[in-house]
């Protein structure tokens, strides 16, 4: 079953802080992966998009990793603002029919001051 | 929201009425889309369509209906065989030809049932 797993659910971290956020797939198969970051009831906004050939996007503050034999992502936020606030979706699009998107069901990330 | 104008922000839906969501874009994409969100879980798709006059189901699409009668907008309707309408309501558009592959998003509608 094509299905995308993010943890932790969601984290606390303070101000200025460093944090990493994980996603597993089981997609297959699939053409590329994204994150999108997602305001509280906003809709998502693209952070970072990687083929299975790319290993490394940065956007920023965001670094986003992703090896395609262990089906394993990460997206790394540096230097922590509160704006970064929010939850962070991991997408991947199974590239078997019409180019569907799997979305994980997110992790929620509360930046305190 | 990248050109994507979902309206209203808030709707209220009472037992056995249909309601509808309204979604346009202004990027000339071909392909649009609706998800359901519900708290805890992934983004469900429930329909799309990839050009004008056709649209495909996705998985949740009972109790949903949709149209595409022009490139710019595709509305959902919630009817009122819907049982559990009560979500936040994502529409989505991507051009399907070029670099990018980039699904756009609106700023989502939240459905509540009186």
């Amino acid at each position: 079953k094509n299905q995308v797993e993010q943890s932790p659910q969601s984290l606390i971290i303070l101000e200025g802080k460093n944090c990493t956020l994980q996603c597993n797939y089981t997609v297959s198969p699939f053409s590329n992966l994204r994150w999108y970051k997602q305001d509280t009831g906003r809709g998502p906004v693209s952070l970072t998009i990687m083929t299975f050939s790319e290993n490394t996007k940065s956007n920023g503050r965001y670094t986003a990793t992703l090896d395609a034999d262990t089906k394993q992502s990460s997206l790394h936020i540096t230097a922590s603002q509160l704006s970064d606030s929010a939850s962070y979706i991991c997408v991947v699009t199974f590239s078997g029919g019409y180019n569907k998107l799997i979305f994980g069901a997110g992790t929620r990330l509360a930046v305190h001051p | 929201d990248g050109g994507i104008t979902q309206s209203p922000k808030y709707l209220f839906r009472k037992e056995g009425q249909n309601v509808t969501l309204s979604c346009e874009q202004n990027l000339n994409h071909d392909a649009m889309y609706w998800y359901r969100q519900d708290p805890g879980q992934g983004l469900r798709l429930i329909y799309y369509s990839q050009i004008v006059n056709d649209f495909q189901k996705g998985d949740i699409a009972e109790g949903y209906s949709v149209s595409r009668e022009k490139k710019e907008s595709f509305p959902l309707t919630v009817t009122s065989a819907q049982k559990n309408p009560t979500a936040f309501y994502l529409c989505a558009s991507r051009q399907l030809q070029g670099r990018g592959d980039i699904q756009y998003f609106g700023a989502g509608t939240r459905l509540s049932v009186l």
